[in-house]
């Protein structure tokens, strides 16, 4: 078992490329996040799937886009790379028990670190 | 004010030591209260969860909640150096079940 798997580890962009920062997880996992962590401000969830097919905004959305491709995969794409950008950047899944959302341990993957110039 | 709140530290104690870290928060009906550890340059790792008032104990990790103060606190006996690393607290907000952190407070155990 891999757990969380993320791809790129590390990834510098200049200002207004685009780029596509990719999730999976093989424990068969219902939930999906995408998190940024930046100095002094903690976890900051940007996207998440709470199953396959859905996708809902978290607490900064702005600027970027997701895609749960199946149950494995949710990846995070950036449109126009901004220097507000960078970060690191993790994902992490859930195994979302019946009426009980979000009580699951959140399993995290290594993380990206983003760079944008 | 945040909606959840820990002192960034750094917090240093001595090994053998009993670190005690705290947290507080906003929201009144949350519900679920986690706290993960993170060493530097790695991803967060759960270590404990806590759902009910009063202590929960894990080997040297000891989780304590009192939902009227709305206070969540780490105890960690007999620390160790390994245990030098930032702690989140995380909390279950009232938005859709989501985890929202704290911004996390730096241990450095001294040998």
């Amino acid at each position: 078992n891999a757990g969380v798997t993320q791809t790129p580890k590390f990834q510098v962009l200049k200002t207004g490329q685009s780029m596509t920062l990719q999730c999976a997880q093989d424990m068969n996992h219902n939930s999906m996040y995408w998190y940024r962590q930046d100095p002094g401000m903690g976890l900051r969830l940007i996207y998440y799937s709470a199953s396959e097919g859905t996708t809902d905004k978290g607490e900064v959305p702005n600027g970027y886009n997701v895609s749960r491709l199946n149950k494995r995969e949710f990846s995070l794409r950036l449109e126009s790379a901004a220097p507000s950008q960078t970060s690191v950047y993790f994902c992490a899944s859930s195994e979302v028990r019946s009426g009980r959302f979000g009580t699951d341990t959140q399993y995290f993957g290594p993380g990206t670190r983003l760079t944008v110039l | 004010q945040k909606e959840v709140e820990q002192n960034s530290g750094p917090l240093s104690v001595p090994e053998g030591a009993i670190a005690s870290l705290n947290c507080t928060y906003s929201d009144r009906v949350s519900q679920s209260f986690f706290w993960y550890r993170q060493y530097s340059g790695k991803s967060p790792e759960l270590i404990m969860s806590i759902y009910s008032n009063g202590d929960k104990e894990d080997g040297r990790f000891t989780a304590q909640l009192n939902k009227a103060s709305q206070y969540v606190s780490l105890l960690i006996r007999d620390s160790q150096p390994s245990d030098s690393a930032t702690y989140l607290c995380a909390v279950i907000g009232n938005q859709g079940g989501k985890l929202i952190f704290g911004q996390g407070t730096e241990l450095s155990v001294k040998p």
